[in-house]
């Protein structure tokens, strides 16, 4: 079965960049597309962006200029960089693993439980 | 951008009842349209994709219809664990937008 989990700093500085990094067990992170989806507290849900296990990605232009997804296939890892953090930013943060096929990459079939990252000083 | 307007925005409803959330695209999205459920601080999970196929182990309660715009997403028979929030997501373009979700209480 297929797992993921988020890990990262759950306070981060306004300004400054918001790191995480999304560990897939229970299957090889190849032959996927990958997401970020985030949730602010009370609220619905925007996606990110994604990254192909080839290092290909696609961005949400309302987030593009700050964003940044990479892939570890050695570590079966993916992350996001989201700089330039205001309260805004202040979300759940899920990763999720894209069925692909005929569906493409966006319905998101495996997520993380979630991680809660707060922007404040 | 295509955005995903859900209705309603919540409603009450008893165990045993048929339910229906509609959700509508603001351009037409042919079938790329896909229905989650999240429990409180849980992550999202996903019911339909495809406007109407069902995904592994979900039972089958759950159906999604529709095509273009207009889409439900119908819950025949609600069980005590249904009670939740529904998310539609179009993923005919970039980005992909969900609806504002729909919060199912019980009466």
């Amino acid at each position: 079965q297929v797992q993921l989990q988020e890990s990262g700093p759950g306070l981060v500085k306004p300004s400054e960049t918001l790191s995480l990094t999304c560990t897939v067990s229970g299957g090889s992170i190849s032959s996927y597309y990958w997401s970020w989806i985030r949730q602010p507290p009370g609220k619905g849900l925007e996606w990110i962006g994604y990254i192909y296990y080839s290092g290909s990605t696609n961005y949400n232009p309302s987030l593009k200029s700050r964003v940044t997804i990479s892939v570890d296939t050695s570590k079966n890892q993916f992350s996001l960089k989201l700089s330039s953090v205001t309260a805004a930013d202040t979300a759940v943060y899920y990763c999720a693993r894209g069925e692909g096929g005929a569906q493409g990459p966006m319905v998101l079939g495996y997520w993380g439980q979630g991680t809660l990252v707060t922007v404040s000083s | 951008a295509i955005r995903m307007t859900q209705s309603p925005s919540s409603f009450s409803a008893s165990t045993g009842d048929r339910v229906t959330i509609t959700c509508r695209a603001s351009q037409g999205i042919s079938s790329y349209l896909a229905w989650y459920q999240q429990k409180p601080g849980k992550a999202p999970k996903l019911l339909i994709y495809a406007a109407s196929t069902l995904q592994s182990g979900v039972p089958s309660r759950f159906s999604g219809s529709g095509s273009g715009t207009d889409f439900t997403l119908t819950i025949s028979c609600l069980q005590s664990e249904d009670f939740a929030t529904y998310y539609c997501q179009q993923y005919y373009s970039y980005p992909p937008f969900f609806g504002q979700g729909t919060k199912l209480e019980i009466k």
